[in-house]
């Protein structure tokens, strides 16, 4: 089967890093997306990972462990602007994309 | 370019009615899908097309239909709508995933959505 389990909310302080986990278990695994989603607007793409590592961009890097089924997507110097959803979302072997329930970031000042 | 434009933005359907979603992109993208999003949840694919005149059923098709007579339009059709069906629809475009020669080729681009109410 396929599912991505992701936090449901998570509460940062503006200037502070944060970091959201993401597991997953997919039939065929051709890579895994992080997308930001401002509420009542549509997602937008943040980065892409199909090798195990780290890539950065930015204030943000996403890190990938294909044997652990593991991800995460770390946010640096957080600002108010960066309170949004994140989406773990796989791609399986026929380029279908699963997309995770997201994870809610609240920033405080 | 202006992406991927939807239209409506809101819609509000009494139960049994029918209604178009529009999508339209300007990417020259042979990809294209329709998504639908509930509160607190993940996005589901409806529908998804790999090239015009290709169209096929993704997580979710129960109550909708689709066409791809051209590369640019993808409407969805929602045919005796029942209060299941209100949700956020999201219509998105990407490259052929082979065509991918840079990590930002993987990106779906998304359209602002329609937030669709049925009573």
């Amino acid at each position: 089967g396929q599912n991505i389990d992701q936090p449901t909310e998570m509460t940062a302080t503006e200037g502070a890093i944060v970091q959201i986990n993401c597991t997953y278990q997919t039939s065929g695994f051709n890579g895994l997306f992080w997308y930001q989603q401002h509420a009542g607007e549509a997602p937008t793409f943040l980065s892409y990972n199909v090798l195990d590592g780290l890539e950065e961009k930015g204030r943000f890097s996403s890190f990938l462990s294909r044997s652990k089924g593991y991800s995460y997507l770390l946010l640096k110097e957080l600002q108010m602007k960066d309170s949004a959803s994140y989406l773990c979302v796989t791609e399986d072997s026929n380029y279908q994309l699963i997309w995770g329930a997201g994870t809610k970031l609240i920033i405080k000042p | 370019n202006a992406g991927v434009t939807q239209t409506p933005k809101f819609r509000i359907l009494k139960i049994g009615q029918s209604m178009t979603l529009q999508c339209t992109q300007d990417m020259n993208h042979n990809y294209m899908y329709w998504y639908r999003q509930d509160p607190g949840m993940g996005l589901k694919l409806i529908y998804y097309s790999v090239g015009a005149g290709i169209t096929d059923k993704g997580e979710v098709p129960n109550g909708y239909n689709v066409s791809r007579s051209t590369t640019e339009d993808f409407p969805l059709r929602l045919e005796l709508a029942a209060p299941s069906q209100t949700s956020v629809y999201f219509c998105a475009s990407s490259y052929h995933p082979r065509r991918r020669t840079h990590s930002r080729d993987n990106e779906q681009f998304f359209g602002p959505g329609t937030r669709l109410t049925v009573l």
